[in-house]
């Protein structure tokens, strides 16, 4: 049983275009959703976290929208350029709790 | 220095030989985690060590086998490979606790069985 999936697995955007990419988890009891990002032969490295107290956050040109109700988020890339080509993989964690588990991730293609 | 460092970076088994995969930081963290990563999966956690104590997940509690001699170091060992094993395998490390969420993953080791 998949605890957070995300969607779609794979999307393509033109640059300077918002890419939207989706996330979605069963636990009620998690509470922190960090979002990796993952290029070609790397390891995964932290992008952006949100807990679930807040319902949005910003780091430069990448926001998080969170929907506790609906048990969902969103990661969405502003003005997006072909170094944001990577795989993102969304995660989630109860409180305090550096166990996390992955989504399968999606890999975004930024067209020039 | 943030690197979390892994070898072999490919490693090639033949089915029913045992495979030693290593993981190095030195960032003095004291939790290592071990995740498999298969195509179009999810990474899946498979054990990890808070200092000295190592937990293993429920359903790969037979297939993995894990060693850290010290701080900085941590293994992952396969006794027996089958084609199933066939997967990255990532490395990460953090803080206790990893408040920030913030988990320091290596490059991963891809081992392939046949």
């Amino acid at each position: 049983q998949q605890q957070v999936r995300q969607s779609p697995q794979s999307l393509t955007v033109w640059e300077g275009e918002t890419a939207i990419l989706n996330c979605s988890y069963e636990n009620s009891a998690f509470d922190y959703f960090p979002w990796y990002q993952q290029f070609p032969g790397e390891g995964p490295a932290l992008l952006i976290a949100i807990r679930s107290v807040s319902d949005k956050k910003e780091d430069g040109g990448f926001t998080i929208f969170f929907n506790k109700r609906e048990k969902n988020l969103s990661l969405h890339i502003k003005d997006s350029q072909p170094g944001d080509s990577a795989t993102y993989f969304c995660a989630a964690s109860e409180s305090n709790w550096g166990k996390l588990i992955f989504g399968q991730g999606t890999k975004l293609s930024i067209k020039p | 220095d943030t690197t979390v460092k892994q070898n072999p970076r490919y490693k090639l088994a033949r089915v029913g030989k045992p495979v030693n995969l290593i993981c190095s930081q030195t960032m003095n963290h004291d939790t290592m985690y071990w995740y498999q990563k298969k195509p179009n999966q999810a990474p899946k956690l498979l054990l990890f060590y808070y200092d000295k104590i190592l937990n293993r997940e429920a359903d790969t509690f037979e297939k993995f086998q894990s060693s850290r001699p010290n701080n900085s170091f941590c293994s992952l060992y396969i006794g027996s490979a089958g084609l199933e094993y066939s997967a990255m395998y990532l490395c990460a490390s953090s803080p206790w606790g990893a408040k920030t969420g913030q988990l320091y993953f290596g490059e991963g080791s891809k081992l392939t069985v046949l």
